[in-house]
């Protein structure tokens, strides 16, 4: 089916531990986007690649980095996890309007606990 | 930067009510996304309008685009429409991918 796969759908990490959030994209979009989602703060924007390539801050970049690996795929690696990373993390997809594939498509989300 | 209101952002209903959620935005913007998510689950565009009225089954939604104003309507609603819904604007206004989005309106619907 078309969408946007996430993996893993859980994870706990120790406090310092590493890991990296895959996502993959088959909607054709040349934009990905890597959000996390806390109660009481709606969506926030981590980081987004705008194409392949191309990667930039969103509003709450720190303790994160990405890797735009190809069109599809669009990876969030946390180097030194920390309690305040606990969130649910979502990937999307989309493509700017007028190109005719405009849309936003999420992933089914990453549920993170950081202990 | 485009700021999101969504109101109410606690809703509870019984099976059969007509519900409305409303959204403003405060920054003139090409199109306005609404998104659905259910308890622990993922999110799911609903839809994305520029003008007008769209309408998918049981949900419509209106965009015055003057007034900078959106409402999502649930008519016959159904204990299976209990989610967040959550209003998502672009965050420049403009042609920008990049969207911001209100904290969301929890629908319950009792049967």
């Amino acid at each position: 089916n078309a969408g946007v796969t996430q993996t893993p759908k859980f994870q706990v990490l120790k406090t310092g531990q590493s890991m990296t959030l895959q996502c993959a994209q088959d909607m054709n979009h040349n934009s990905m986007y890597w959000y996390r989602q806390d109660p009481g703060m709606g969506l926030r924007l981590i980081y987004y690649s705008a194409s392949e390539g191309t990667t930039d801050k969103g509003e709450v970049p720190n303790g994160y980095n990405v890797s735009r690996l190809n069109k599809r795929e669009f990876s969030l690696r946390l180097e030194s996890a920390a309690p305040s990373q606990t969130s649910v993390y979502f990937c999307a997809s989309s493509d700017l309007p007028g190109t005719g594939n405009y849309g936003y498509t999420f992933g089914s989300g990453t549920r993170l606990t950081v202990v | 930067k485009n700021e999101v209101e969504q109101s109410p952002q606690n809703l509870t209903a019984q099976e059969g009510e007509f519900i409305t959620i409303n959204c403003s935005y405060s920054v003139g913007i090409s199109a306005l996304h609404w998104l659905q998510q259910h308890p622990g689950g993922g999110i799911v565009s609903l839809f994305m309008l520029s003008s007008g009225k769209k309408k998918h089954g049981r949900l419509i939604a209106t965009i015055n685009i003057q007034e900078k104003h959106s409402s999502l309507h649930i008519t016959a609603s159904h204990p299976r429409d209990s989610a967040v819904y959550i209003c998502a604007v672009p965050q420049s206004g403009g042609s920008n991918y990049k969207l911001t989005f209100g904290k969301g309106t929890l629908l319950t619907v009792n049967p």
